[in-house]
């Protein structure tokens, strides 16, 4: 079945340092989103990536997808504390509607 | 818009029994609802797509008797989750399309105990 990892699994960051997130699928993707995850929340869409070697940027989150449509990263710069939460990728295969979720990274974010 | 409801957001229930969750999209249509599972610092497992009208496909290792799941209407999906056991306790999670958007919003989730 489709797997899609994410590294790292836990990241603690000091305030405004940088950070990223890496996902990997077993199989290509029609595409990727993006979404967040606060603690006790539910998921939010962040982002949908399409085309190869696509790159999107919302203010400090830059978000990429790879040339083979199996991997794709997120990264925050200058990161805050409002950053705090689980980031997940998630993908769909082929015509298949439903999303697989990444395994997550969980960003904490020190003051 | 695009809003999803899901109700109850918490619920205690003894071993045995059963329990209902309610997912409803609240500004637009949805023929097919999805349902997730979410353990504590893990990720969200698909367990079902809901699909109006129709069965409901589940994914390997889901339990169909288990989990009810019955989408009557085109804004109404409901997972019964039966005979609850301890190990049922988990969080669960519906999600839907609209499809004016490309993104799923998802419902705002149901932890349910089972004691």
């Amino acid at each position: 079945g489709q797997q899609v990892m994410q590294i790292p699994q836990y990241q603690h960051v000091q305030e405004g340092e940088d950070f990223t997130t890496y996902c990997n699928s077993s199989t290509t993707l029609s595409n990727i989103q993006w979404y967040k995850q606060r603690p006790g929340g539910h998921p939010v869409f962040l982002i949908q990536l399409v085309k190869s070697g696509e790159v999107k940027k919302q203010k400090r989150l830059t978000f990429q997808f790879g040339e083979a449509k199996k991997n794709s990263s997120l990264h925050i710069t200058a990161t805050q504390t409002t950053d705090v939460g689980t980031y997940f990728c998630a993908g769909n295969g082929g015509g298949a509607n439903n999303l697989f979720f990444g395994t997550g990274t969980r960003l904490t974010v020190i003051p | 818009g695009a809003v999803v409801s899901q109700h109850p957001s918490r619920v205690i229930c003894k071993s045995g029994t059963s329990v209902k969750i309610e997912c409803r999209s609240l500004d637009f249509q949805a023929t097919t609802m999805f349902w997730y599972r979410q353990f504590p610092k893990k990720s969200l497992m698909l367990m079902a797509t809901s699909n109006e009208g129709s069965k409901a496909t589940y994914e390997q290792g889901v339990e169909k008797d288990k989990f009810l799941i019955n989408h009557a209407s085109l804004t109404l999906s409901t997972l019964t989750v039966t005979s609850a056991h301890p190990e049922d306790s988990s969080f669960y999670i519906c999600s839907a399309r609209d499809s004016a958007r490309v993104y799923y919003t998802f419902g705002s989730g149901t932890r349910l105990t089972v004691v």
